[in-house]
C-alpha cells in the first residue's frame, strides 16, 4: 500500500534552534499536509500544500511540496517550548480523500 | 462546542466484548472519516462517509468492524468481539466537501 517515510523519528533540540523534518514516498500525491498532535488530542492541521514546488509559510513554520510530488519538508524556526509534540506528514490524492499519514517526528525541547 | 466531539474518551473492554464509539461531526460537514491510531504510529484510514452513504470501507481491518451514519450526521463505529490488537485510539474527522478534515480528540480503546 501507499506509505510515507518520515524522518527523523525523534529530535532533541535546544529552545531557539531551528528544526527540519521531511517525508518521502514512492507514490505521487496531489496534496501534502503537515499536522501536529498533542497528547490526548487529535491531529491539528498546520500547513496544506496543493501544488508541486509550492513553498508555504505559517508563522515560524515553512513547508514545501516537492517538485516530484513524492516528498515534502517542514521547517520550524526559533523553536519555543510549545512546539513540543508529534509532527505528522500526510498526503492525499484528492482534497476530499482519505489521508495517508507518516509515523511522526517526536520533537523534544531540552531545558 | 464547534469542533468534532467523540465519546467515550476512554473505553476499557474485556476481550470478546462489543463496543460502540460515537462521533459528532461539525454541524453541516458532509464528509466523515474514521481512523485508527496504534501506539507510536500515525493514524490509519478505516472508512469514509459522504452524508449517510459509506463510500469507502477499504480500511476496516476485519468484518468485526462496522460503521454507520444513518442520518448523515452522527456516526458510530462498532467493533464486535474485541481482540487485544484492537487496542488503539480511534479518531473521527469531518469536513465540508473538498476541504480540510478536522479531527476529534479520539477514543482510546483498551482491550484486556
Amino acid at each position: 500500500g501507499q506509505q510515507l517515510n518520515q524522518s527523523p523519528q525523534s529530535m532533541f533540540i535546544q529552545e531557539g534552534e531551528d528544526v527540519s523534518m521531511n517525508c518521502t514516498s514512492s507514490s505521487i500525491f496531489n496534496t501534502w499536509l503537515w499536522y501536529k498532535q498533542d497528547p490526548g488530542e487529535g491531529p491539528v492541521l498546520l500547513i496544506a500544500l496543493y501544488k508541486a514546488g509550492e513553498l508555504t509559510s505559517n508563522g515560524r513554520l515553512t513547508a514545501q511540496f516537492g517538485i516530484t510530488r513524492k516528498d515534502s519538508f517542514l521547517n520550524i524556526s526559533a523553536s519555543i517550548p510549545s512546539d513540543v509534540g508529534i509532527y505528522f506528514c500526510a498526503a492525499t490524492q484528492n482534497r476530499d480523500d482519505k489521508i495517508i499519514f507518516g509515523k511522526g517526528t517526536r520533537l523534544h525541547i531540552l531545558p | 462546542g464547534a469542533g468534532v466531539s467523540q465519546s467515550p474518551r476512554y473505553k476499557v473492554a474485556k476481550r470478546g466484548q462489543d463496543v460502540a464509539l460515537r462521533c459528532d461531526p461539525i454541524s453541516g460537514h458532509v464528509s466523515l472519516f474514521w481512523y485508527q491510531q496504534a501506539l507510536g504510529q500515525g493514524p490509519e484510514f478505516l472508512t469514509y462517509f459522504q452524508n449517510e452513504a459509506q463510500l469507502d470501507k477499504s480500511g476496516l481491518p476485519s468484518d468485526r468492524f462496522f460503521a454507520e451514519r444513518p442520518e448523515g450526521s452522527v456516526s458510530t463505529l462498532k467493533i464486535q468481539r474485541t481482540q487485544q490488537e484492537d487496542s488503539a485510539v480511534y479518531l473521527c474527522a469531518s469536513s465540508l466537501t473538498d476541504n480540510e478534515q478536522f479531527f476529534g480528540p479520539g477514543t482510546r480503546l483498551t482491550v484486556l
